[in-house]
């Protein structure tokens, strides 16, 4: 089974504040997304990755950065965290060719920005 | 602009009966469409896909369908349970190479003993 992990299940952060996010996943797969979902929103792409070091914009990169230095790790840096960042932030990894048709999905962090 | 669309009112059923979920889209040509399940809190767990050619597809109390005339989606659960309230989401994957899906809002099932 695919796992997918997500370094904090809740976070209270403060405007201004680097916020890091990590997922980390044990499926040796290529491709890592950043979606956040909001209520009435649906699920938006931040960034995806599909090899290390190897990073593309999704639909709504502005205020965030990610890094990813080793296959198994996508980080999601939010440089100076405002309110409007405050959201539901999943991670999901999907495999090479047909496998990438499914996305495995993290648990999810909740990010409350004050 | 591409849209997907999902009822965004709740859906209540009573348990037994078949759960009908829609997914319809525009300005769009998909090569294969997703339904996710999401609990409260947590991230949403794939369940199907099914691809343009493909009319229909069943796992266990599962049915999906893709009318891709009609550019709609029809997720079906038999004989549901309380434990299949969730919401329920489609997401669109596109031909050429890209598999990055677009996601619709989702749809809210309760199933009432």
């Amino acid at each position: 089974d695919v796992k997918v992990t997500q370094s904090s299940r809740y976070l209270v952060k403060r405007t201004g504040e680097k916020v890091f996010l990590e997922c980390v996943q044990d499926m040796d797969h290529e491709n890592m997304f950043w979606y956040r979902q909001d209520p009435g929103l649906g699920l938006r792409l931040i960034y995806f990755s599909y090899d290390v070091k190897m990073k593309e914009k999704g639909d709504i990169p502005e205020g965030y950065s990610v890094s990813r230095e080793k296959k198994e790790r996508f980080s999601l840096i939010l440089e100076s965290a405002s309110t409007n960042q405050t959201s539901m932030y999943l991670c999901a990894t999907a495999g090479l060719g047909r496998k990438q048709e499914t996305q495995y999905f993290g648990p999810g962090t909740r990010l409350l920005v004050l | 602009s591409q849209k997907i669309e999902q009822n965004s009112e709740a859906l209540n059923i009573q348990e037994g009966k078949t759960a009908t979920l829609t997914c319809n889209y525009t300005n769009y040509s998909p090569a294969y469409l997703q339904w996710y399940r999401q609990d409260p809190g947590r991230g949403p767990v794939f369940l199907l896909l099914i691809r343009e050619n493909e009319k229909e597809k069943r796992k266990e109390r599962l049915k999906v369908t893709f009318d891709t005339t009609l550019k709609q989606s029809l997720f079906h659960i038999t004989a549901s349970q309380p434990a299949d309230s969730a919401t329920y989401l489609c997401a669109l994957l596109p031909s050429g190479g890209s598999y990055i899906p677009t996601f619709g809002r989702g749809t809210s099932l309760i199933v009432h003993p």
